[in-house]
C-alpha cells in the first residue's frame, strides 16, 4: 500500500538558516508527489510538485526514486517560511486517483 | 477568495445529531474531495467523487455520507453513527488531466465540534 512519511512533526531553525523538511514515501507505481503549506488563517495551498521541476518561493524538491525521498529544501529561511508542510502522494488504484498525505511538519522560523 | 467556499466555517452539535456540511465551486473541476485533519495525523480522505452523480468511499468514510448531484457542490453528512467526528473538515476539487488529474484545490474548511 502507498504511505507517505514526514518524520519531523516540528522542525525549528534559525532565520537565514538552510531548511531541509524530509519526506519518502513508498509505492509501487510511479510516483507523482507534492508539496503543500499551510500558513496560518490560510488555506492549504500547493507548494510545488516534482515534475514541475520548479523553485517556488525559493523552496525546491528533488525526487530520488533510489532513496524513494522527496524533500523539500531552502538554501536561507524566512519568517515567513514559518507553516505546516505535507508532502503528499498521487496514486492511482481501480480506475481513480488519490492523494495520500503525511502527517506534516511545522517549520518554525525564529527571528 | 472565490473557487472553493466552505460554509459555515464554525459548526456545533449536539451527541447525536446529523450535521452537513457545504462545499460549492465554481472552478468546473470535476472532481470533489472531503478531507478530515486531525492534529499530527495530517488529512485523512473521507470521500472523493470523480463524475456527478457517483462517488467513491475514502480511507476513513465510516460514519458520513454524501452526495453529487451537481457538479460543482459536494455536501458531507456527518452522522451520528461518527464515533469521533470533532475535527476539522476540509474540501478539495481537481481538474481532469487527460487520463490522470491536475493538482487539487483547497477550500477554507470547516470546524466541527460534538458538545
Amino acid at each position: 500500500a502507498q504511505r507517505v512519511t514526514q518524520p519531523e512533526k516540528l522542525l525549528s531553525v534559525f532565520k537565514g538558516a538552510p531548511v531541509e523538511l524530509k519526506c519518502n514515501y513508498s509505492y509501487s507505481g510511479s510516483p507523482e508527489l507534492f508539496w503543500y503549506v499551510q500558513y496560518s488563517r490560510q488555506r492549504l495551498q500547493l507548494l510545488l510538485r516534482h515534475i514541475s521541476r520548479e523553485s517556488i518561493k525559493g523552496f525546491t524538491a528533488d525526487l530520488n526514486k533510489g532513496e524513494t525521498s522527496f524533500h523539500l529544501k531552502k538554501p536561507f529561511a524566512q519568517e515567513e517560511d514559518s507553516a505546516m508542510y505535507y508532502c503528499a502522494l498521487l496514486y492511482s488504484g481501480a480506475g481513480s486517483y488519490q492523494l495520500t498525505f503525511g502527517k506534516g511538519t511545522k517549520l518554525s522560523v525564529i527571528p | 477568495d472565490g473557487g472553493i467556499t466552505q460554509s459555515p466555517k464554525y459548526l456545533f452539535r449536539k451527541e447525536g445529531q446529523n450535521v452537513t456540511l457545504s462545499c460549492e465551486q465554481n472552478l468546473n473541476h470535476d472532481a470533489m474531495y472531503w478531507y478530515r485533519q486531525d492534529p499530527g495525523q495530517g488529512l485523512r480522505l473521507i470521500y472523493y467523487s470523480q463524475i456527478v452523480n457517483d462517488f467513491q468511499k475514502g480511507d476513513i468514510a465510516e460514519g458520513y455520507s454524501v452526495s453529487r448531484e451537481k457538479k460543482e457542490s459536494f455536501p458531507l453528512t456527518v452522522t451520528s453513527a461518527q464515533k469521533n467526528p470533532t475535527a476539522f473538515y476540509l474540501c478539495a476539487s481537481s481538474m481532469r488531466r487527460g487520463i490522470r488529474w491536475n493538482e487539487q484545490f483547497f477550500g477554507p474548511g470547516t470546524r466541527l465540534t460534538v458538545l
